[in-house]
């Protein structure tokens, strides 16, 4: 059984302060890894995506995995109110027959003016 | 140009009514998927087309039935549904052609109530 953990929130930060987000991962055969964003009653949308262990950061955003301890984190820099939302953590595990994305719960993120 | 696009929006439909869901791409992806997703849940993988093959169901009744009559479109057609199936249906696409990435693109979604 392939698990994806998050804290459900809601985590609540001031406007321009670090929003720092947490996943862990149960497969340690799992290949890729994303964060997406998903305001309410609308679709995920893609944030960040990371293959390999270490930092990458993509203007606000810094992805950070480590593979050893099977974490993935979202770091968001000079947080706004339009950050408002639930983030999802996936983890892609490739099969033959295709891609088997499976998600955590999601955190929800509510930054403060 | 990362679109994928599904029709309708939102979608009522009664227990024993037939309808179809739609979603389309046009960014040469192979692989197209469907997922379900209820209230404050994160989605849910029901089905993978790659190739236009059918390589992933995930044990899903079988009131829904998939279909990808071509490498951009994906269907989902619906029969004699339960109130519980009312959900956000998500439709995905990745590429699976070199350089295969595993990211995937959702599009809006349609917003389906059983009643």
């Amino acid at each position: 059984q392939k698990e994806v953990e998050q804290n459900s929130g809601p985590l609540s930060v001031p406007e321009g302060a670090i929003a720092s987000l947490n996943c862990t991962y149960s497969d340690r055969g799992s290949q890729s890894f994303f964060w997406y964003r998903q305001y309410s009653g609308k679709s995920p949308e893609l944030i960040m995506f990371i293959y390999s262990n270490g930092d990458k950061e993509d203007g606000r955003f810094t992805a950070q995995l480590n593979k050893a301890s099977q974490y993935v984190s979202l770091l968001i820099r000079d947080s706004q109110p339009s950050d408002s939302a639930t983030y999802l953590c996936a983890v892609n595990f490739r099969y033959n027959a295709g891609n088997m994305l499976t998600f955590g719960g999601g955190t929800r993120l509510m930054v403060k003016p | 140009d990362t679109e994928v696009t599904q029709t309708p929006k939102h979608l009522v439909m009664g227990m024993t009514n037939k309808k179809s869901l739609k979603c389309e791409q046009h960014m040469g992806h192979r692989a197209m998927y469907w997922y379900k997703q209820k209230a404050k849940k994160p989605p849910e993988l029901m089905f993978v087309y790659s190739y236009e093959k059918l390589s992933i169901n995930e044990s899903v009744p079988s009131r829904f039935s998939p279909e990808c009559p071509n490498s951009s479109l994906l269907n989902l057609h619906l029969h004699a549904l339960q109130p519980e199936d009312s959900a956000l249906y998500l439709c995905a696409s990745s590429q699976e052609a070199p350089p295969i990435t595993d990211t995937q693109y959702f599009g809006p979604g349609t917003r389906l109530t059983v009643l």
